[in-house]
């Protein structure tokens, strides 16, 4: 298993592009979520989907957009980027029924600078 | 709303030198709380989940233990491997049906003790 797969590793945009950050994993999850890590400030959940075809948005979505087409992939869509948009973002996948406490497992990470 | 303080914030170790991370919370109606380690440059990694009050998990050095109101990490003769970012996260359990509300689970994060561990 490769477990949960995030490219790029690096990216560096101007203000105003878009771009896609892609997710995938192996394990059949049903539950995925994308993160953001900001220094001081935890991780943030941005968007989660809980299935293919259902999302939905978490603490800080603004800015940014999802879909789940299939159970494996999960990418998260930056609409028009700006400098505090620059982060470390997390994707992470679960398994279990609603409301379950299985653990998540996280992929390796994207470093996005916006200038 | 629910919130996760974890301290130090920073935590300077001897090799050898056992020590306790601290994880304070506040959840309506805690569902699991899991602590994760993060080396630089990487993802978190998952160690443990603890379901109630007074339930323990060891791990190697590594023990965790939770009360009603905060968990702690204890690290045990620790070695310059153990240095990492050590983050705390909390569960609530989903609103009973027709209460509204997502039944997802969602994790809330600390910002993390940063565990330093010198030869």
């Amino acid at each position: 298993n490769a477990g949960v797969t995030q490219t790029p590793k690096f990216q560096v945009l101007k203000t105003g592009q878009s771009m896609t950050l892609q997710c995938a994993q192996d394990m059949n999850h049903e539950y995925m979520s994308w993160y953001r890590q900001d220094p001081g400030m935890g991780l943030r959940l941005i968007h989660y989907s809980v299935g293919a075809g259902i999302t939905d948005q978490g603490e800080v979505p603004n800015g940014y957009n999802v879909s789940r087409s299939t159970t494996e992939d999960f990418p998260l869509r930056l609409l028009s980027a700006a400098p505090s948009q620059t982060s470390v973002y997390f994707c992470a996948s679960r398994r279990g029924l609603p409301g379950s406490s299985y653990e998540q497992y996280f992929g390796p990470g994207t470093r996005l600078t916006v200038t | 709303e629910d919130q996760v303080t974890q301290s130090p914030e920073a935590l300077r170790l001897q090799e050898g030198e056992s020590s306790s991370l601290n994880c304070s919370y506040t959840v309506s109606g805690l569902r699991g709380l899991f602590w994760y380690r993060q080396d630089p440059g990487k993802g978190p990694e998952f160690l443990f989940t603890l379901y109630s009050a007074g339930e323990e998990k060891e791990k190697e050095r590594l023990k965790a233990t939770l009360t009603k109101k905060e968990s702690f990490l204890h690290i045990t003769a620790p070695k310059p491997e153990d240095s990492a970012t050590y983050l705390c996260a909390v569960q609530a359990r989903p609103p009973p049906p027709g209460a509204g509300g997502t039944s997802y689970g969602k994790l809330t994060f600390g910002q993390g003790t940063i565990l330093t561990v010198h030869p």
